[in-house]
């Protein structure tokens, strides 16, 4: 099983500043790896798919790099309802598996 | 619009069974693969099992392979999710998930508590 293993555990930033979340894979995942964005009461929101695709009304803002084994989310400029648990899934090998999660909160 | 809607969860004691179901709308059912998605109380997302579009080709998560069946209905526009033998570390929130991979679409989850 490939783990995924994230960083920070929880970033506190300012609206405006740009953050940055790494991802880290046990193995190499090639490019299939995606970011997804989940508020507390909510299901998740596919936010970038093959590590750098933003997914459909996703704003230009939120942008991903990275292949092989390290991966970054980058969100540009913080907005108020960025502000939320970030989680990063590999689709390489079955079983599919998701990070432990970024929380990004408000400093 | 893509609509996905759980539902079947609640409390069971230890060692019961429970029947997910998740109602599909706004596309076409049957070209697409679906997955269950859990997350336990406070936790991380826990991938738990995949269906191909045809039914051809299943996938479980170790942590309930043996316990937990997937299966689809395409003429009736369903997913579920037989849950069979469940033990508290169970407990979560199940959301339906639409894609091979790339979970584009999810439902807002039905809670599955185990306890006794």
């Amino acid at each position: 099983e490939i783990v995924l293993t994230q960083s920070p555990a929880t970033l506190s930033l300012s609206p405006g500043e740009r953050a940055t979340l790494s991802c880290r894979a046990s193995q190499s995942v090639s490019s299939y790896l995606a970011w997804y964005q989940q508020k507390p009461g909510q299901a998740p929101r596919l936010l970038i798919y093959d590590a750098s695709n933003r997914a459909t009304g996703i704003p230009a803002r939120f942008s991903g790099s990275g292949s092989g084994t390290d991966f970054t989310l980058t969100i540009s400029s913080l907005e108020p309802e960025d502000f939320a648990v970030y989680y990063c899934q590999q689709r390489s090998n079955w079983p599919n598996t998701f990070g432990q999660g970024t929380k990004l909160e408000i400093k | 619009e893509v609509q996905l809607v759980e539902s079947g969860g609640g409390l069971v004691q230890p060692g019961g069974s429970l029947r997910l179901s998740c109602a599909a709308s706004g596309f076409t059912f049957s070209s697409y693969s679906m997955n269950w998605v859990r997350q336990a109380p406070g936790k991380g997302l826990e991938w738990v099992s995949y269906i191909s579009s045809s039914s051809s080709t299943i996938y479980y998560a170790d942590s309930v392979k043996g316990r937990f069946t997937i299966s689809r209905d395409n003429a009736k526009n369903s997913l579920y999710l037989q849950m069979n033998s469940l033990r508290d570390e169970d407990t979560a929130v199940y959301y339906c998930a639409r894609g091979s991979g790339i979970l584009g679409y999810w439902g807002q989850g039905t809670l599955v508590t185990v306890s006794s």
